[in-house]
């Protein structure tokens, strides 16, 4: 057990649907980060927050959308749903400052969507 | 991010040790190097990072060339546990804080990794 817990581990859906996956960071983290990867991907960086702001952002698509809420946990929704969005997706998080070259990232477990 | 290149697999036979390369010729003098593993069904996990100096830990040792624009991540006695996907990463130190104007926050870019197959 990494300490960051992601719910839920499967979800299944259909297309054109909205899901929300959950994350709670490890305690003490005050970062957070999704990853998304899927199996010609590789795993690609979405968006980082860091005590409730975005602090840096990646390969997020419009559809997507993110928070950190005050306890710290994140949210990560997903709306309109294609079979693309297939994925793996994965929260980390980190303690210290929002930018530092020599922070380590804890990953959860990840939340499996299926989209058919 | 500064890239860095790994090669696509090794192999490597049990209680032997593994030598991972990873070149980062356009590596700044600010970036960190990273080594995360993924195993079959999880979620990628730390191993270790280093600036300069050459690190150990429980898990692994790297070695950072003198010019840091190579490392090599070594397991020193493979075992079965390790065979995952190995990945070399170069994290910049972001923008200093200046004042009121936050810091940006900096991402772990992953590459393609390399495949560890350990054979017993």
């Amino acid at each position: 057990d990494s300490g960051v817990t992601q719910t839920p581990k499967h979800l299944i859906t259909a297309t054109g649907q909205r899901v929300t996956l959950r994350c709670s960071p490890r305690s003490g983290d005050l970062s957070v980060y999704w990853y998304q990867q899927s199996l010609d991907q590789g795993l690609q960086f979405l968006i980082q927050y860091y005590n409730g702001e975005e602090r840096a952002k990646g390969n997020i698509l419009e559809r997507f959308s993110a928070q950190q809420f005050p306890d710290l946990h994140s949210e990560l929704n997903l709306s309109s749903l294609e079979l693309g969005d297939s994925a793996l997706y994965f929260c980390a998080s980190s303690v210290g400052r929002a930018s530092s070259g020599a922070n380590v990232l804890t990953f959860g477990a990840g939340s499996r969507l299926t989209v058919l | 991010d500064a890239k860095t290149t790994q090669p696509n697999s090794m192999e490597s036979n049990e209680e032997e040790p593994v030598h991972l390369p990873c070149n980062h010729s356009t590596i700044s003098g600010t970036d960190y190097i990273h080594w995360y593993r993924q195993l079959p069904s999880q979620g990628p996990e730390y191993v270790i990072h280093g600036l300069t100096s050459n690190v150990n830990n429980r898990m692994a040792s790297l070695a950072i060339a003198e010019d840091r624009k190579s490392s090599t991540l070594i397991l020193h006695r493979a075992t079965l546990r390790d065979a995952a996907v190995y990945y070399c990463i170069l994290r910049d130190v972001g923008p200093p804080a200046q004042g009121l104007v936050k810091a940006a926050g900096n991402k772990l870019t992953f590459g393609g990794g390399t495949r560890v197959l350990v054979k017993p």
